[in-house]
């Protein structure tokens, strides 16, 4: 059964600084990993989608990295804003058996981002 | 992208009563939704599966008879909780998967509060 954990839990980090959230997996047999982003009784936000034949991808300032063999995804913010501020959702499809597909979460990573 | 729609965004009831949640594709059709639930710093959990047409299929621990999803449309799903209880209230989420490229989009969430 896949288990999907993100380090850490809680993030504050102040107005400009760069930061990396952590993401890890443990079934490595995974059809691609996304990123989201949850604001306080919202739903999801899609930031970035990686298939599991790419190692990285890029949005603005964002940026994740797929390493499949070792279970890790990073997400790396540049020169965080306030607005960042919100919780961010790892996910991953994985296969889960007669040709359907099955999404599993981590808990998040809350981020607050001081001005 | 794509709109996913759910209604009501927010909604309290009292304890024994009934509670229906729409979860529309506004822009797209959606061969399948899948309905997940997330109780505070939790990560999602999926609830079930549900086809346009057929029976949905149910987590392991989900109640189907408690939790009774209908996809009558390719274009509408709805969950009813029915004979809610507090335990119940939780953050309920809809996520489609569109017709052509199997993509997903998540609606904005329906916070049930059951008093």
């Amino acid at each position: 059964k896949q288990e999907v954990t993100q380090i850490p839990a809680a993030l504050s980090v102040p107005e400009g600084e760069n930061l990396v959230l952590n993401c890890s997996f443990t079934d490595s047999a995974i059809y691609n990993l996304q990123w989201f982003r949850q604001d306080p009784g919202k739903g999801l936000t899609s930031l970035l989608l990686i298939q599991s034949s790419q190692r990285e991808q890029t949005s603005g300032r964002l940026n994740a990295s797929l390493d499949k063999s070792s279970g890790r995804s990073t997400l790396y913010i540049a020169a965080s804003q306030p607005g960042d501020s919100a919780t961010y959702l790892c996910a991953v499809k994985g296969y889960s058996g007669a040709g359907s597909y099955q999404l599993t979460f981590g808990k998040g990573t809350k981020l607050s981002v001081i001005p | 992208g794509a709109v996913v729609s759910q209604h009501p965004s927010w909604v309290i009831c009292k304890s024994g009563t009934s509670v229906k949640i729409e979860c529309r594709s506004l822009d797209f059709q959606a061969t399948t939704m899948f309905w997940y639930r997330q109780f505070p710093k939790q990560s999602l959990m999926l609830m079930a599966t549900s086809n346009e047409g057929s029976k949905a299929t149910y987590e392991q621990g989900v109640e189907k008879d408690k939790f009774l999803i209908n996809h009558a449309s390719l274009t509408l799903s709805t969950l009813t909780v029915t004979s809610a209880h507090p335990e119940d209230s939780s953050f309920y989420i809809c996520s489609a998967r569109t017709r052509d490229t199997g993509e997903l989009f998540f609606g904005e969430g329906s916070r049930l509060t059951v008093l």
